[in-house]
């Protein structure tokens, strides 16, 4: 399969704790996006990558969310002293740069509770 | 700032019936306009994308989209309602092409088919 992959699809976790997931982009892909998606909402942006440069972060990442994309290939998204709040699915992307419009193709997801 | 409005939570319709779905948006820009479903337990799969050119937009599985500036809308429709098409589906918006801003995604549009 050659689509965009996330580990793990599920992790539960105690408040306090902290928790990586892991998202692999399509190959050729060289931008990379992370959402945030509670219950009944939709995706909500939460930072991207040109390559292994972090070019945007919405104002949703707060201090405790870190995420880094060291060889601008797969990317590690980090929350540290998790809350409940922090319970819902984390999303990845993946587009490649062609024209002005840039699809993107959405890994599976990490749900993540947060207990 | 762009935002995205579903106007229906829900919508059910009967199987051969029909489909759809409405979609409001804001934005200061030409906007790029796309429509995504997500199925239980798969990742999001876009179905069609307006990016300036014909303003009638043909997507996957039968859908299609008409882009109306005056009325700020992107309406997805469908002739024929098939049980396969029961899912979750999200207008979203983006100034940039969905490139460097990401995506703006509505609060989705639950499609229930009758049988």
């Amino acid at each position: 399969d050659t689509g965009v992959s996330q580990n793990p699809r599920h992790k539960i976790t105690k408040r306090g704790q902290n928790v990586t997931f892991r998202c692999d982009p399509i190959s050729e892909h060289n931008r990379l996006y992370w959402y945030r998606q509670t219950l009944g909402q939709g995706p909500e942006f939460l930072t991207y990558f040109q390559n292994e440069a972090q070019l945007e972060k919405s104002r949703l990442l707060s201090d405790r969310f870190s995420a880094e994309r060291p060889k601008g290939s797969f990317s590690t998204l980090e929350i540290q002293r998790t809350e409940q709040g922090d319970s819902a699915m984390y999303l990845c992307a993946s587009s490649f740069n062609l024209g002005s419009s840039y699809e993107q193709y959405f890994g599976p997801g990490t749900r993540l509770t947060v207990t | 700032a762009q935002s995205v409005t579903q106007l229906d939570s829900h919508v059910s319709v009967s199987e051969g019936t029909p489909v759809l779905l409405r979609c409001n948006y804001s934005s200061s820009y030409s906007p790029s306009l796309f429509w995504y479903v997500q199925h239980p337990n798969k990742g999001l799969q876009l179905l069609l994308k307006y990016t300036s050119a014909a303003t009638l937009v043909k997507g996957i599985n039968g859908f299609e989209a008409e882009f109306k500036k005056s009325e700020t809308s992107f309406h997805l429709t469908k002739p024929s309602a098939h049980m396969s098409d029961a899912a979750e589906y999200f207008c979203v918006v983006s100034e940039t092409g969905g490139g460097a801003d990401g995506l703006t995604f509505g609060k989705g549009t639950h499609l229930i088919i009758q049988p």
